[in-house]
């Protein structure tokens, strides 16, 4: 079953923080985080492994809640290029990952 | 890095054609491999998981005869789309594990977009 991702949209100025949460109904592996511009393939941002885990690099950063099942990805600061597709996905065991509907995010400046 | 070639970018074909797309790992082994694929505006939907020297798992609703997948090797899967037909038109990505380990997410191929006239 597809993670569900909120909210579907977000529109910012630079230098404006934002928000994406990713909640599944089935029990996580692990949490993946991918950004994906027009026309290209998905980037990898980043990957949660167990509960309780947060990890960051420069201004983005997420967390993940095992108990709840969701995982939330934090944008600090947001420049232009930050602009995309944001995809949570969620992994099982055997390396299957199954990707939310996407939030699309666009900074303006 | 882990860096994954798919082949080829674009493709334009008549309906009852097969085309083939081919995936492969540059830089390292990759005994699983995903397939994709994504309608515009849409995320990545699942469509089978290509596993080197077996038989691939489909997801499903995939048809399994006429999205036809083949992992021969560790560095090389291949969709083929046999009798396309309009409706299979979209975006087909593959993916693998980066091997650098599993803080490392997975890689994607820069994608194909199929179009069936």
């Amino acid at each position: 079953q597809q993670p569900v991702q909120s909210p579907q949209a977000v529109i910012l100025r630079e230098g404006e923080d934002a928000v994406i949460n990713c909640s599944s109904s089935k029990a996580l592996y692990s949490v993946h985080w991918y950004r994906q511009k027009h026309g290209e393939a998905p980037v990898f941002l980043m990957i949660l492994l167990k509960g309780g885990e947060q990890k960051g690099h420069e201004k983005i950063s997420a967390s993940f809640n095992e108990k709840k099942q969701q995982s939330s990805l934090y944008l600090t600061a947001s420049q232009l290029s930050y602009s995309g597709t944001y995809f949570c996905g969620g992994g099982t065991s055997y390396g299957k990952l199954t990707f939310g509907q996407g939030t699309i995010l666009t900074v303006h400046p | 890095g882990a860096v994954v070639s798919q082949h080829p970018s674009w493709v334009i074909c008549k309906s009852g054609t097969s085309v083939k797309i081919e995936c492969r790992s540059l830089d390292f082994q990759a005994t699983t491999m995903f397939w994709y694929r994504q309608f515009p505006k849409q995320s990545l939907m699942l469509m089978a998981t290509s596993n080197e020297g077996s038989k691939a798992t489909y997801e499903q609703g995939v048809e399994k005869d006429k999205f036809l997948i083949n992992h021969a090797s560790l560095t090389l899967s291949t969709l083929t789309v046999t009798s396309a037909h309009p409706e299979d038109s979209s975006f087909y990505i593959c993916s693998a594990r980066d091997s650098r380990g599993r803080n490392y997410g997975y890689t994607f191929g820069s994608g194909t977009r199929l179009t069936v006239v």
